[in-house]
């Protein structure tokens, strides 16, 4: 079965730009989460999509946004880009049945580097 | 509310010795436990998972782990280091309420020859 998939792996914008990153979960899955990580402060939960709705949101101003269509694959929007988003966006896909104890599959990442 | 506390941020062992890598939970419920490795310019890869069946996880590549609730503690062990271990590793809580994960901060494995 493939893995999660994230694409594009590597992005350069510049400040004030917007960006789109996506996201492919594992066939089956229909939770999508998207974490941030950075060396300062490490792997930050972003939101959580199940069934095209948002479930869960962290901490972010809403410049962070996203989005799950019916097969599942999840964008997330990051618009008037700021030089502390430079981060590696990581999505996980989980089955999202609900359990504490659903695991979550991480993809590869998105390298984002802004200017 | 949980969190989780990993001590050391770097930690280094030779080749064949001993890996213990510690993390320590709060929560306010009973907590399901994860470790994850990520390796460079990687995601990050299930090394183990603890969801109450029982106390001692073992995981892919020789790890494990032992959920100790008296000492609120999941520290991953391996008997012996390998080269290919050098990686990243974080300790992970699933929040009550929700359906995220709460990361510890991360602990870099190096492996000495």
């Amino acid at each position: 079965k493939a893995g999660v998939t994230q694409t594009p792996r590597y992005l350069i914008k510049t400040r004030g730009q917007q960006v789109t990153l996506s996201c492919s979960p594992i066939s089956g899955h229909r939770s999508v989460s998207w974490y941030q990580q950075t060396p300062g402060q490490g792997l930050q939960f972003l939101f959580e999509y199940f069934s095209e709705t948002q479930r869960n949101k962290g901490n972010f101003p809403g410049r962070f946004s996203g989005r799950q269509f019916s097969n599942s694959r999840s964008e997330m929007n990051v618009s008037t880009l700021e030089l502390g988003d430079s981060a590696l966006y990581l999505c996980a896909s989980s089955l999202g049945q609900g359990a504490r104890t659903d695991t979550q599959y991480f993809g590869p990442g998105t390298r984002l580097t802004v200017l | 509310a949980q969190s989780v506390t990993q001590l050391g941020s770097h930690v280094s062992v030779s080749e064949g010795a001993l890996v213990l890598l510690r993390c320590n939970y709060s929560s306010s419920v009973p907590p399901y436990l994860f470790w994850y490795v990520q390796y460079p310019n990687q995601g990050l890869q299930l090394l183990l998972k603890y969801t109450s069946a029982a106390t001692l996880v073992k995981g892919i590549n020789g790890f494990e782990a032992e959920f100790k609730k008296s000492e609120t503690s999941f520290h991953l062990t391996k008997p012996s280091a390998h080269m290919s271990d050098a990686a990243e590793y974080f300790c992970a809580v699933s929040a009550s309420g929700t359906y995220k994960y709460i990361f510890g901060t991360g602990t870099r494995l190096k492996v000495l020859a």
